[in-house]
């Protein structure tokens, strides 16, 4: 799978929006952008992923630049229950059935 | 119901003894996953089953061994671990063959010790 590069973590306050980067420079055409979740204490959540266009679903949006070469998530209004360490992995083609975690950016939320 | 269920939540257990975790899934997914996490690491694939077949072990040493019963559940048994074996073991299924498009679903994991 391509590889993804992510900052080790990042703070922010609560209400607040919160933007987290992800550069996939390797990014090949028919590489999906997928962005997981995983809260203290729990299995990984699935959050957004998209291909080209601009997406957005009840939990977050995915902003995707046009060269594809890097994406950011989006949380709009930032609380408590998002802290939480949040993947931007690639799916690949050649590998469609593995989903293949990076070290992410563990998101600290404060009031 | 978009639950995926492992037990148990909590396991100690003996190098010498053999345990099996359990995973269950009532989405009609096809695909199943186990994946191993360890403490402040991302989660590693182990083992991927497709439509009841093995399609993916990821070099998994064979004091792990997994099983596909039917297409609603995964076992992993344990045999002859090691203490380094200690970690979060993770279960997931998604809908078909490609996590392309589609999203996974994860269950709360079993918490094993390896005593």
């Amino acid at each position: 799978d391509a590889k993804t590069t992510q900052p080790n973590s990042m703070e922010s306050n609560e209400e607040e929006p919160v933007h987290l980067p992800c550069n996939h420079s390797t990014i090949s055409g028919t590489d999906y952008i997928h962005w997981y979740r995983q809260l203290p204490s729990q299995g990984p959540e699935y959050v957004i992923h998209g291909l080209t266009s601009n997406v957005n679903n009840r939990m977050a949006s995915l902003a995707i630049a046009e060269d594809r070469k890097s994406s950011t998530l989006i949380l709009h209004r930032a609380t408590l229950r998002d802290a939480a360490v949040y993947y931007c992995i690639l799916r690949d083609t050649g590998t469609a059935s593995k989903l293949t975690f990076g070290t992410g950016t563990r998101l600290q939320v404060t009031l | 119901d978009t639950e995926v269920t492992q037990t148990p939540k909590h396991l100690v257990m003996g190098m010498t003894n053999k345990k099996s975790l359990k995973c269950e899934q009532h989405m009609g997914h096809r695909a199943m996953y186990w994946y191993k996490q360890k403490a402040k690491k991302p989660p590693e694939l182990m083992f991927v089953y497709s439509y009841e077949k093995l399609s993916i072990n990821e070099s998994v040493p064979s004091r792990f061994s997994p099983e596909c019963p039917n297409s609603s559940l995964l076992n992993l048994h344990l045999h002859a671990l090691q203490p380094e074996d200690s970690a979060l073991y993770l279960c997931a299924s998604s809908q078909g063959r490609s996590l392309m498009n589609t999203e996974a679903f994860f269950g709360q994991g079993t918490r094993l010790t390896v005593v």
